[in-house]
C-alpha cells in the first residue's frame, strides 16, 4: 500500500526503559507530523517537520521526547526514561505540502504503547 | 483562544436515519477545517476538507458539511446511516497563524448506528 507505514503496531515496555517508534510517510510528502492519542487528552501534536526547515517541537510534553527525520522520509520517534503517564497511541501523518498548503494529512494505523 | 468544539460526545441514531455531528471553532481568520473518521484501532480517515471555496463540501462515503461563517460552525451530515459509519469522528482545524504548524482537534463524536 501507499498509506503512511508504522511500527511496531504495538508495544509494551517496562518503566524506565526507553523505546522507539517508526513512521514511513507517504512517498513525495515533505510534511511529517506526530501525535499522541490518549483518554482524557485526546489527540495532541507533538511534532511537526517540513522538508530542511527546523522542526517544529512546540507539541513535546518533555525532554524524554524527541524525533528525527532522516533523509527528509523515514522519521523516528524516541521517548527516554518511559513513564506511565507516555502510554498513549502515538499517530503519525504526512502531507504534500506544509501546514499552510491546506493539504490534508494522511494517517498511519498508530503504535499502541503500553508502559508497565 | 482558538478552539474546536463537538458540541456531543456520543451520537446514535438508527440505521437509515439522517446524521448530524456538530462542531463550532474559533478563529479570527477564515482556517481550513475538516472532519476524520476513526474506527477501533485504526487512524483516522479523511472524510472531507473546506478550505474557503464552496461552503458545501461534499466528502467521501455520502458525508457532506457546510461552513457557516456566521455562526462559526462545521457540521457533519449524512441523509442516512449505515452501520459501517459507527465510528469516532473529528471535527479538526489548521491552516492559520493562530493553529501554527498543526491540526487542532475537536474532543471527538462518538457516533452509534442501531439496527
Amino acid at each position: 500500500g501507499a498509506g503512511v507505514s508504522q511500527s511496531p503496531s504495538n508495544k509494551v515496555t517496562e518503566k524506565g526503559k526507553d523505546v522507539e517508534l517508526r513512521c514511513d510517510p507517504i512517498s513525495g510528502h515533505t510534511a511529517l507530523y506526530w501525535y499522541r492519542q490518549s483518554l482524557g487528552q485526546g489527540l495532541e501534536f507533538l511534532i511537526y517537520f517540513q522538508g530542511n526547515s527546523a522542526p517544529d517541537k512546540s507539541g513535546l510534553p518533555s525532554d524524554r521526547f524527541s524525533a528525527e527525520r532522516t533523509g527528509g522520509s523515514v522519521s523516528t520517534l524516541t521517548i527516554q526514561r518511559t513513564q506511565q503517564e507516555d502510554s498513549a497511541v502515538y499517530l503519525c501523518a504526512s502531507s504534500l505540502g506544509g501546514a499552510f498548503s491546506n493539504q490534508p494529512q494522511h494517517f498511519g494505523d498508530g503504535t499502541r504503547l503500553s508502559i508497565l | 483562544a482558538q478552539s474546536v468544539t463537538q458540541l456531543d460526545s456520543h451520537v446514535s441514531v438508527s440505521e437509515g436515519t439522517p446524521v448530524l455531528l456538530r462542531c463550532n471553532y474559533s478563529s479570527s481568520y477564515s482556517p481550513s477545517l475538516f472532519w476524520y473518521v476513526q474506527h477501533p484501532n485504526k487512524g483516522l480517515q479523511l472524510l472531507l476538507k473546506y478550505t474557503s471555496a464552496a461552503t458545501l463540501v461534499k466528502g467521501i462515503n455520502g458525508f457532506e458539511a457546510e461552513f457557516k461563517k456566521s455562526e462559526t460552525s462545521f457540521h457533519l451530515t449524512k441523509p442516512s446511516a449505515h452501520m459501517s459509519d459507527a465510528a469516532e469522528y473529528f471535527c479538526v482545524v489548521s491552516g492559520t497563524e493562530e493553529y501554527g504548524n498543526k491540526l487542532v482537534f475537536g474532543a471527538g463524536t462518538i457516533l452509534r448506528v442501531k439496527s
